[in-house]
């Protein structure tokens, strides 16, 4: 079965645009989670969405934004970026909340911001 | 306040021996622990888990040892094999799906 997929897998923005970060998680998984990892800061919690709703949030700015739709596909939205906002942005998903077990990881969206 | 924490950044063993790679963690309210191998460019995979109620979980080559009252964990890859070079990830689970994530350790497996 397909795995999770995330879109695009390489952007490049300038400071203060926005970009939105696509992911599809494996059918029948209904929980999505967001991490960003960073050469300093290794992998950081973003947040993650069950049923289109947001059910835990990570410790980042007003300006990381997310939703889910009701196909369970999420997308996360940075607005005005900066430099620091240069990272890999990983999406995983899982059948449920508490499914930790099943956690699946796409292979990222590189994102440079200039 | 960085509560999973991989001390040691890099690891190089000799092909065949074994490799052990060490997580430490400070929160006591962790019930669930994993092991994440990652290359460059790709995201995390689950290589092995654990449960809090368990001291050892085993499968095939990997072998994952939990020391609750020292809140501390390591994973025993025996063979070493060259395909094992990555980055080492532990992280722990509390709530939902959240997961946190130690810093890492690069393994590095020589022929």
């Amino acid at each position: 079965k397909a795995g999770v997929t995330q879109t695009p897998r390489y952007l490049i923005k300038t400071r203060g645009q926005q970009v939105t970060l696509s992911c599809s998680p494996i059918s029948g998984h209904r929980s999505v989670s967001w991490y960003q990892q960073t050469p300093g800061q290794g992998l950081q919690f973003l947040f993650e969405y069950f049923s289109e709703t947001q059910r835990n949030k990570g410790n980042f700015p007003g300006r990381f934004s997310g939703r889910q739709f009701s196909n369970s596909r999420s997308e996360m939205n940075v607005s005005t970026l900066e430099l620091g906002d240069s990272a890999l942005y990983l999406c995983a998903s899982s059948l449920d909340l508490g499914q930790i077990y099943g956690y699946t990881f796409g292979s990222g969206t590189r994102l440079t911001v200039v | 306040d960085q509560q999973v924490k991989q001390n040691s950044p890099s690891l190089s063993v000799q092909e065949g021996r074994i490799s052990i790679l060490n997580c430490d963690y400070t929160n006591s309210m962790f019930d669930y622990f994993l092991w994440y191998k990652k290359y460059p460019a790709e995201g995390p995979t689950f290589l092995i888990s654990i449960s809090s109620i368990k001291d050892k979980n085993e499968d095939g080559r990997f072998t994952v040892f939990l020391n609750k009252s020292a809140k501390h964990l390591s994973l025993h890859i025996v063979p070493s094999q060259p395909g094992d070079s990555a980055v080492y990830f532990c992280a722990a689970n509390n709530a939902g799906n959240m997961l946190t994530f130690g810093g890492g350790t690069r393994l590095m497996v020589k022929p």
